[in-house]
């Protein structure tokens, strides 16, 4: 079945250390995008790629790094940067056209011990 | 700058009474609209979407929403509520620069009561 595999499901981070989120596609899809939610705040973005070896910052990109060195695969790096890393973090892809879909995965739920 | 105003952050209906979410945006161009729905511990999922066709747009689960550019709202609604449509809704408008974004209200819980 094709869509997007986020993984792991729940993270837990350790003060100081980094943390990397895992988002694979197979849909063939060129546009890949990070989000991060929080309770009554919506959904923020955080990075995005619209093709292989290139990526821009979203709204809330500081204290996070990205990389797109596969179409299929855009992993997400927690830095210790981010003072305020708990939240649920939603990867989405689509084709390339304004008026197309997000495909979402299923999330990953990051917490500080 | 687009943005998007979701007009109660809780709503609570009857099991067969009408639902309706509300959602308004500011757009400096025509806009592509979507609503999406989350249930606990998810991702996201297309309910509909506007793309400048039929101002009336039919989606899944029995929903639809209806596009009036003249209060440019995207409201949501169903006639008649179901316990399973209890979940988080989110409306979301594209970035009018073709990069895929979307800019997602703040969300509105839909509990269903019996």
């Amino acid at each position: 079945d094709g869509g997007i595999t986020q993984s792991p499901k729940y993270l837990f981070r350790k003060e100081g250390q980094n943390v990397t989120l895992s988002c694979e596609q197979n849909l063939n899809h060129d546009a890949m995008y990070w989000y991060r939610q929080d309770p009554g705040q919506g959904l923020r973005l955080i990075y995005y790629s619209q093709i292989v070896n290139d990526f821009q910052k979203g709204d809330i990109a500081e204290g996070y790094s990205v990389s797109r060195e596969k179409k299929e695969s855009f992993p997400l790096t927690v830095t210790s940067a981010q003072k305020n890393p708990t939240a649920f973090y939603l990867c989405a892809s689509r084709r390339q056209s304004s008026n197309e879909k997000l495909f979402f995965g299923s999330g990953t739920q990051l917490s500080v011990l | 700058a687009q943005s998007v105003t979701q007009l109660g952050s809780h709503v609570s209906v009857s099991e067969g009474a009408l639902v309706l979410l509300r959602c308004n945006y500011s757009s400096s161009v025509p806009p592509y609209l979507f609503w999406y729905v989350q249930y606990p511990n998810q991702g996201l999922q297309l309910l509909l979407k506007y793309t400048s066709a039929a101002t009336l747009v039919k989606g899944i689960n029995g929903f639809e929403a209806e596009f009036k550019k003249s209060e440019t709202s995207f409201h949501l609604t169903k006639p008649s509520a179901h316990m399973s449509d209890a979940a988080e809704y989110f409306c979301a408008v594209s970035d009018p620069g073709n990069t895929g974004k979307l800019i997602f209200g703040q969300g509105t819980t839909l509990q269903v009561k019996p």
